[in-house]
């Protein structure tokens, strides 16, 4: 399978633990998206590299949020101290820098509980 | 000025029916506009894109057409399917392959 991979699928936390997400986008993109769905809700932007840059980072993504992408290739998420509002899908995509298609992973569900 | 506006929020269709999703934007920096679908527990997968450079795109059963001094843009799916059951999504970007902003979906159910 050549798509966007995400691990774990499901991960269900208590509130306060810190939880860590990764992805691995098609091998040929140098872009990289993190998105995060609620129930109901479309995708909203997270953060975004390309190559091993953090280009982007949105207001979503708070002191608790922190995204590395160290040699360009995977990626990984990071939540600290969780709360029940961080209970969502998050989503990772990846595209060629040249051209604007995102492919989306199958997502990671977080429940904090 | 970011927000894609995305109506309505659930169509039933019946089968062999056309669906048709709108979506409005403000800003006139997008210049790139995919539809995305949706089955649950999964991620969203894209369907079909345009720019603002034609007013139509079409890839089989599923259309694009795009206004663009109306600033508004659809999906139509023709000859509708039970299997096309799923949420749809609109999306915009700037040029540059962006952050997407998405529409807050629609739930398309396809009665047999």
């Amino acid at each position: 399978d050549t798509g966007v991979s995400q691990d774990p699928r499901h991960k269900i936390t208590k509130r306060g633990q810190n939880v860590t997400f990764r992805c691995d986008p098609i091998s040929e993109h140098n872009r990289l998206y993190w998105y995060r769905q609620t129930l109901g809700q479309g995708p909203e932007f997270l953060t975004y590299f390309q190559n091993e840059a953090q280009l982007e980072k949105s207001r979503l993504l708070s002191d608790r949020f922190s995204a590395e992408r160290p040699k360009g290739s995977f990626s990984t998420l990071e939540i600290q101290r969780t709360e029940q509002g961080d209970s969502a899908m998050y989503l990772c995509a990846s595209s060629l820098a040249a051209v604007s298609e995102q492919y989306f992973g199958p997502g990671t569900r977080l429940t904090v509980t | 000025q970011q927000q894609v506006k995305q109506s309505p929020q659930s169509l039933i269709v019946q089968k062999g029916g056309i669906s048709i999703i709108n979506c409005a934007y403000e800003n006139t920096a997008f210049d790139y506009f995919p539809w995305y679908q949706q089955f649950p527990g999964k991620g969203p997968a894209l369907l079909i894109a345009i720019r603002p450079d034609v007013s139509e795109k079409k890839e089989g059963r599923f259309t694009i057409s795009f206004n663009k001094s109306a600033k508004q843009f659809s999906l139509h799916i023709m000859d509708s399917q039970p299997g096309d059951s799923a949420t749809y999504f609109c999306a915009a970007s700037m040029e540059g392959a962006q952050k997407l902003v998405f529409g807050q979906g629609t739930r398309l159910t396809i009665n047999p």
